[in-house]
């Protein structure tokens, strides 16, 4: 069936460096696929998501690119934030109603 | 504000004992998910339903039970309570087709004592 893998976290970041989580999917066909991202105390948010292979997500400065040839979605911001301290979650495809199971998510801690 | 309401916020009980809770999804959505979160288990999906009808399971314990009713509505029921069911329960919704994304509610905190 559909899954990914995330890389472990936690991933420890100082203000304005470079971040990159990885996953890469295993799919049937070609389906969306999400970052989710949990700040302290709320529940999941959906992040971005791309709807086709090469197709980029994007928002509030966070990236993916959806590539086929490799399998992979990977998660990059330039420039991180204390704020963008939370736990991100690379969602596997939602596909004719397949179970929809996360990865324990990794967790970023951004210090100031 | 993702527009999935989950009641009640929190909740604290004994161990044995029962707890319903509930959650109301997106207007227009007809897919529910229920999670499980703790701190050593992660995000666990529980169980789907789709219009009513009951689509995917996934790590529910026997002691636990879901329905969706006719107006879309969800409940989880959990059971026989132990102090390891103390997590945050998540409910989710989506339109339920292929690709489209799931909302989640703020969660319901439930502690086992």
């Amino acid at each position: 069936g559909n899954s990914v893998t995330q890389m472990e976290g936690p991933v420890t970041l100082s203000e304005e460096a470079f971040l990159t989580i990885n996953c890469t999917y295993t799919a049937t066909g070609y389906p969306s696929l999400f970052w989710y991202v949990q700040y302290p105390g709320e529940g999941l948010q959906l992040l971005l998501k791309a709807t086709k292979a090469d197709d980029k997500g994007s928002n509030k400065g966070f990236e993916a690119t959806y590539r086929k040839e490799t399998t992979s979605f990977h998660l990059e911001k330039g420039s991180v934030q204390v704020s963008d301290s939370a736990v991100y979650f690379c969602a596997p495809p939602l596909y004719n109603f397949n179970k929809f199971y996360f990865g324990s998510g990794t967790k970023l801690n951004v210090k100031p | 504000d993702s527009g999935v309401t989950q009641t009640p916020k929190h909740l604290i009980t004994a161990t044995g004992q029962r707890v319903t809770l509930r959650c109301s999804p997106r207007s227009g959505d007809l897919s529910v998910y229920w999670y499980q979160q703790s701190l050593d288990q992660g995000l666990q999906f529980l169980i789907q339903y789709y219009n009513g009808e009951e689509r995917a399971k996934g790590n529910i314990l026997e002691r636990f039970s879901a329905q969706q009713f006719p107006d879309l509505h969800s409940e989880l029921n959990l059971s026989s309570l132990e102090l390891g069911d103390s997590a945050l329960y998540f409910c989710a919704s989506s339109s339920g087709t292929a690709g489209n994304t799931i909302y989640f509610g703020e969660g319901s905190w439930l502690t086992v004592v």
